[in-house]
């Protein structure tokens, strides 16, 4: 079945060891995001790339970077993480950007910081 | 961006009809609506999206009004399965700006 794969789905890290979670699809789909949920809260738009092209939101931080090197991987680094970057990262495809593509979920990386 | 209003938690019996409101006053026109739930301990996942007509898929039923100010999304017999967290979300380009939707509980 065609889907979208985080891996790992947990990761632990230290106080500021640099840290990445990835991003694998099969859907072969233009567009990969990734978003941010933290405990109790709503997924939250990090970034994403069409094709090639890296569109930050806003208020990310500068902390959170991300690489696609190709059209099935996209990857999400933070450089220096903090406490509370502790949060599930969620990785998402869609076809097209217009607002009519749905868009689809991996499961999930759970970080925890120690 | 515009922005939805959801009941915080809703409740229904399992085998029965459930109707989920989204309020979306200050919509767009070329805002579509997209249904997203999210179960526990898992990524969110597609629902349903709409226009300006009413529309059916296998999980759900969507109706829009007629100003597109409010919608609802219908399960038409939820099941133990459907309880999760409902989002109703407009969504006119890339991003999915996530509220806080809708908690819904499925008692047996």
């Amino acid at each position: 079945d065609a889907m979208v794969i985080q891996n790992p789905r947990y990761q632990v890290t230290q106080f500021g060891k640099p840290v990445t979670l990835s991003c694998s699809q099969t859907l072969n789909h233009n567009v990969m995001y990734w978003y941010q949920q933290k405990s109790s809260q709503a997924p939250k738009l990090l970034f994403h790339y069409y094709d090639k092209d890296f569109n930050n939101e806003a208020d990310t931080p500068d902390n959170f970077q991300s690489r696609r090197p190709n059209t099935s991987f996209c990857f999400l680094d933070i450089r220096s993480p903090g406490l509370g970057d502790a949060a599930m990262y969620l990785c998402a495809t869609s076809r097209e950007g217009e607002g009519y593509n749905e868009q689809f979920f991996g499961p999930g990386t759970r970080l925890t910081v120690l | 961006d515009a922005k939805t209003t959801q009941p915080n938690s809703m409740e229904s019996n399992e085998e029965e009809p459930v109707h989920l409101p989204c309020n979306h006053s200050t919509i767009s026109g070329t805002d579509y609506i997209h249904w997203y739930r999210q179960l526990p301990s898992q990524g969110p996942e597609y629902v349903i999206h709409g226009l300006t007509s009413n529309v059916n898929n296998r999980m759900a039923s969507l109706a829009i009004a007629e100003d597109r100010k409010s919608s609802t999304l219908i399960l038409h017999r939820a099941t133990l399965r459907d309880a999760a967290v409902y989002y109703c979300i407009l969504n006119s380009g890339y991003a999915l700006n996530f509220g806080k939707g809708t908690s819904l509980l499925v008692t047996p």
